[in-house]
Parts: C-alpha cells; structure tokens; sequence
C-alpha cells in the first residue's frame, strides 16, 4: 500500500544550523515525490520536486529508490524557514498521499 | 487573480445533515481537486475532476461526492455527516491533470465542524 512517512513531528534547530526533514514513502510504482510548506497563516504550497532537481530557498531533496526516501535538507537555516513541511508522493491515477508533516522551528 | 477561493470559510452542522463545499480554481485551470485535513495530520486526497470528469478518487466512502463544472469551478458534497467528518476541507487547482508539471496552488480551505 502506498504511504509516506514522516517520522518527526517536530524539529528544533539553531539559526545556521544545517536541517533535515526526513520522509520515508512505500510504493510499488515510480515514485513522483514533493515537498510542500506551510508558513503561518498561509495556504500549503509547493517548494519542490524531485524532477526537478531544484534547490528552491536553499533547500534540497533527493529520491534514493534504495532507501524509499526523499529528504528535505538546507545546509543553513534561517528563521523564516519556520514553517509547517510536508512530504507528498503522486502515486497512479492522479492520487496524492501526503505524510503528516514536520513542524520546523529555527530558534535565534 | 486572488487565486484558488474557497466557501464558505466554516460552517457548522449536525450529525446526519448534508453539507456542500465550493471550490473556484485559478482562472485558467482545468484541474480541481479535494482534500481532507484532520487535525494534526496531512491532507488526505479525496477527488480528482479534470475537464468535468472524475480522474482519481482516494478512500473515501460513497457519502462523498464531487462535481465540476463547465466553468471548472467544483462542489464537494458529503451526507449524512458524521463525528469524524469534522476537518479541513481543502482543494487545489491545476492547469493540467495533476501530473508532474502540473503544480497545484491550494485554497484556504473550508473549516467543517460536525456537532
């Protein structure tokens, strides 16, 4: 069954600190994988993808099919990269399967 | 464009009543679909409508249904709500289906609460 998985529901970093957002997804097809945010009192929207192989706002992800995973990482955060992360997976006929979420906080 | 708008912003009903949500996509954008959002997780993905027909449907009993319409705006309808249905209602359009490339920009969504 498809699924994603996120393990964290809250991380706590320092300003500059490096982050990762860990996401863990299980399916059998070729995976479509994304990351959405959502800032305080803002609509979810789309950060990245993995084919696009994008750094958006300094951050990265990439699919490893070996290990089912698709990691949000930023060497340095910042305190606006506070927000609400979600790891989301495109799975056959046009269903989405959205993890559920991390809570990023970046402490001064 | 004030982008994907939702209504009504909350609402309020008893068990076993009906309840109709309304979504109008982006101006120029094909796709519309629905999600669920409890509290303290992820949305849940509902429907899919594309040009008027349904393209995907998640795990959603039948007392769900959803249509769009030829202006691409769409409804999302439940009955004989329950406890459980109380949630976040969002939708999201896209130009295309909601394939890679299509990115979809989400609503505000619609605050259920069933007492």
């Amino acid at each position: 069954a498809q699924r994603v998985t996120q393990p964290e529901k809250l991380l706590s970093v320092f300003k500059g600190a490096p982050v990762e957002l860990k996401c863990n997804y299980s399916y059998s097809g070729s995976p479509e994988l994304f990351w959405y945010v959502q800032y305080s009192r803002q609509r979810l929207q789309l950060l990245l993808r993995h084919i696009s192989r994008e750094s958006i706002k300094g951050f990265t992800a990439d699919l490893n099919k070996g290990e089912t995973s698709f990691h949000l990482k930023k060497p340095f955060a910042q305190e606006e990269d506070s927000a609400m992360y979600y790891c989301a997976l495109k799975a056959n006929f046009n269903k989405f399967y959205f993890g559920s979420g991390t809570k990023l906080n970046v402490k001064p | 464009d004030a982008g994907v708008t939702q209504s009504p912003t909350h609402l309020i009903k008893t068990r076993g009543q009906h309840v109709t949500l309304r979504c109008s996509p982006i101006s120029g954008h094909k796709s519309v679909s629905w999600y669920q959002q409890v509290l303290g997780q992820g949305p849940q993905f509902i429907f899919q409508y594309y040009e008027k027909e349904e393209r995907g449907r998640g795990n959603f009993p039948d007392r769900f249904s959803a249509r769009q319409f030829p202006n691409y705006s769409s409804e999302l309808n439940v009955n004989a709500l329950l406890l459980g249905d109380s949630a976040l209602y969002l939708c999201a359009s896209s130009f295309g289906g909601a394939g890679s490339g299509n990115e979809q920009f989400f609503g505000p969504g619609t605050r259920l609460t069933v007492l």
